[in-house]
C-alpha cells in the first residue's frame, strides 16, 4: 500500500515535443507528491511538488497534473530539450510519515 | 553553504571487509536519511534519522547500521559487505518530510 508505481521505465522524445511520465499510488494519506530529476553521476535534486489541493501546478515548462480520484499523476515536460535528458523519480508522503516513498524512475532521452 | 556532503566518492570492498560512509550536512536539519540506487529498483531507503541521537528502519536494513551522535553528521555503517550490497548510496536531509537534499552519493563495489 506504500507503493508509488511509476511508468514508463524509459522514454525517447524528440526536441520540442511533450514528455509525459506517470505515477499511481494506493494510500489515500499520502498528501505531498513531489518530482525529482537525476543527472547521471549526480544525486536527485527537487523539480516541482503538489498538494491534492490542486488539480495542476505549473513551473515554466514542467507542470504536475493530479487525479485525486484515481489515485494518479503525472509530470508533463513542455517543448522537451536536450538539457532535459535525465532520470526522473515521483514521490509520496504526508505529515506525520517522515520519509519519501519513490518510484522506480523513469530515463528520459530528448534527442536533438 | 556546503549542502550536503559524502565522503568517500568511490569505494571497492573485498566481501567481508568493513567500511563506514560518511553523510555531513551544513543547513541545520533534523531529518537525514540514506538510499541505496539500484538500476531499475529507484531509491530504496535503508535507515533514516528525525534528529540527533535517532535512527530508524527504512525498507532495506538488513546488512546496515547508522548512527547520528551529531546533528549534522549520519553515518553508515557496512560491517561484513557482500556483493548484494555493491550500489550507488545517497544520503539526503530535509526539515521535514517535505523537500529532500541529497548528496553527490558513493560508488560501492563489493568483490
Amino acid at each position: 500500500q506504500q507503493q508509488v508505481k511509476q511508468s514508463p521505465q524509459s522514454l525517447i522524445v524528440q526536441k520540442g515535443g511533450i514528455s509525459i511520465i506517470n505515477c499511481a499510488y494506493e494510500n489515500t494519506a499520502f498528501d505531498y507528491f513531489p518530482w525529482y530529476q537525476q543527472f547521471p553521476g549526480k544525486g536527485p535534486a527537487l523539480l516541482i511538488a503538489i498538494r491534492p489541493d490542486v488539480s495542476e501546478k505549473k513551473e515554466g515548462r514542467f507542470t504536475i497534473s493530479f487525479n485525486k480520484s484515481a489515485k494518479q499523476f503525472s509530470l508533463h515536460i513542455m517543448d522537451s530539450q536536450p538539457g532535459d535528458s535525465a532520470t526522473y523519480f515521483c514521490a509520496a508522503s504526508y505529515t506525520g510519515f517522515q520519509k519519501l516513498v519513490f518510484g522506480t524512475g523513469t530515463r528520459l532521452l530528448v534527442s536533438p | 553553504n556546503a549542502g550536503v556532503t559524502q565522503t568517500p566518492k568511490f569505494r571497492v570492498l573485498k566481501t567481508g571487509q568493513s567500511m563506514t560512509l560518511l553523510c555531513a550536512q551544513d543547513m541545520n536539519h533534523e531529518y537525514m536519511y540514506w538510499y541505496r540506487q539500484d538500476p531499475g529498483m529507484g531509491l530504496r531507503l535503508i535507515h533514516y534519522s528525525v534528529g540527533e541521537g535517532t535512527t530508524a528502519k527504512g525498507e532495506v536494513p538488513d546488512g546496515y547500521n547508522v548512527s547520528r551522535l551529531k546533528k549534522q553528521n549520519f553515518l553508515l555503517g557496512l560491517e561484513s559487505a557482500a556483493p548484494s550490497q555493491t550500489s550507488v548510496y545517497f544520503c539526503a536531509s530535509s526539515t521535514s518530510y517535505n523537500e529532500q537534499f541529497f548528496g553527490p552519493g558513493t560508488r560501492l563495489t563489493v568483490l
